[in-house]
């Protein structure tokens, strides 16, 4: 079974930059998960989608983070304009369940370096 | 207060040894509990899911002590290929299943 994907691997932007990453889930995965992770600490939810809708995007900074899943399958995550703060890797996760019961799949990751 | 916090790192201890990682939560509606590995430049993966009777998996046990909200990981005979960051996450009840993490634990184990 193809685990999560995640593109770019690698990313290296200048501040005021705008950047994408792309995520695909877990073949019938309906529950897809963007989580932030900052050297040293643990990942932090970003957005979660079911299928297509958003069910929390509390912790997403609007002014500057965007993110969608038109059809309910890939994602994908844009930063627009990126800060030396947003430097982190990205960790696009899914899982089958909603209940959080379930276990949550996590992709490599993007690493983005903002300079 | 963070909603989840562990240990603070790095364990260093030597091949054999048994070490365990402890972890607070403070969200009493907190309802399902995990530990995660993290390979150095690796995502997280799942190691166990931590249920209130306990469990063990080898030469690793979990436990979830509600009444105090802690859980912990002790792991026995560690290997050097134990050595990782160790991620604790709960998901609380009726925040749509996303996971809340401690920061992480980093276990070093020498020869």
């Amino acid at each position: 079974e193809a685990g999560v994907a995640q593109s770019p691997r690698y990313k290296i932007i200048e501040k005021r930059q705008s950047v994408a990453f792309w995520c695909n889930p877990i073949s019938g995965h309906a529950t897809l998960y963007w989580y932030q992770q900052i050297l040293g600490q643990g990942p932090k939810l970003l957005i979660q989608f079911q299928n297509n809708g958003v069910v929390d995007d509390s912790q997403l900074p609007k002014d500057r983070f965007s993110a969608e899943r038109l059809k309910g399958v890939d994602s994908t995550l844009k930063i627009q304009p990126a800060k030396l703060e947003d430097s982190a890797v990205y960790l696009c996760a899914s899982s089958l369940r909603t209940s959080g019961e379930g276990e949550q799949f996590f992709g490599p990751g993007t690493r983005l370096t903002v300079l | 207060r963070k909603e989840v916090e562990q240990d603070p790192g790095p364990f260093n201890v030597p091949e054999g040894a048994t070490v365990a990682f402890n972890c607070t939560y403070s969200n009493s509606a907190s309802q399902s509990f995990f530990w995660y590995r993290q390979d150095c430049r690796k995502e997280p993966k799942l190691l166990m899911s931590v249920y209130s009777s306990g469990n063990e998996d080898g030469r690793f046990t979990a436990q979830l002590n509600r009444a105090s909200q802690y859980i912990s990981l002790l792991i026995r005979d560690s290997k050097l290929s134990d050595s990782a960051t160790y991620l604790c996450a709960v998901n609380v009840y009726n925040q749509g299943g996303k996971l809340i993490f401690g920061q992480g634990t980093e276990l070093s184990v020498k020869p």
